[in-house]
């Protein structure tokens, strides 16, 4: 199984903010990777897919880049509504395999 | 507007069987792969099963193959999840996603499974 490990777990930053979350799979998955924001108490919503094609609605202040076994997803301008854990999803191939989750925190 | 909306869940015991239904509205269910992915307590997000557009291929992790069997019904715009030998890690939130080509890109609001003697 391809494991996804996201670092870091957790992260604190302020208002306006550049910010990224980084995650790594254990062998190449090209681009085959998504991001998923899941705010307190709501579901998982898709933010990119493909690595770097921003989901239909999502803000443009949200970023992803990376192939082969390195991956972000960058927010900038951080905003209260971004509080969320943030997911990375290889889907290369079966099992599909999920990181386990960046919780974002306002200073 | 795209809806997925799960039911189905509840208290079961260990050993035990539970069928999870998924009713989709607002776009053409038959064009689109289906999935189930979980959610731990622990908040773990776990992909679960999927199925083509047309129901003939059906793809599972190690952990539930032979237990749970992923099905649909393209006429009842309505996706299954059959549940059995059930074990106290099989406790999650279950999401009902439609599936793009490798990713889920709607989530319904999901149904709760609770594994428990």
């Amino acid at each position: 199984d391809i494991q996804m490990n996201q670092s870091p777990s957790s992260l604190s930053a302020s208002l306006g903010d550049t910010i990224t979350i980084t995650c790594h799979a254990s062998q190449n998955i090209n681009v085959w990777l998504s991001w998923y924001q899941q705010k307190p108490g709501n579901i998982p919503k898709l933010l990119i897919y493909k690595a770097s094609n921003l989901h239909t609605g999502v803000p443009s202040r949200f970023s992803g880049s990376g192939s082969g076994t390195g991956f972000t997803l960058t927010i900038s301008s951080l905003q209260p509504e971004d509080i969320a854990t943030y997911y990375c999803q290889q889907g290369q191939s079966y099992p599909w395999t999920f990181g386990g989750g960046t919780k974002l925190e306002i200073k | 507007e795209v809806q997925l909306v799960e039911s189905g869940g509840g208290l079961v015991k260990p050993g035990g069987s539970l069928k999870l239904s998924c009713a989709a509205s607002g776009f053409t269910f038959s064009s689109y792969a289906m999935s189930w992915v979980r959610q731990t307590p622990e908040k773990r997000l776990e992909w679960v099963a999927t199925i083509s557009s047309g129901g003939s291929y059906t793809y599972y992790p190690d952990s539930v193959k032979g237990r749970f069997t992923i099905s649909r019904d393209n006429a009842k715009n309505t996706l299954y999840l059959q549940m059995s030998s059930l074990r106290s890690e099989d406790t999650a939130m279950y999401y009902c996603a439609r599936t793009a080509t490798g990713y889920f890109d709607v989530w319904g609001a999901g149904t709760t499974v609770t594994v428990s003697s």
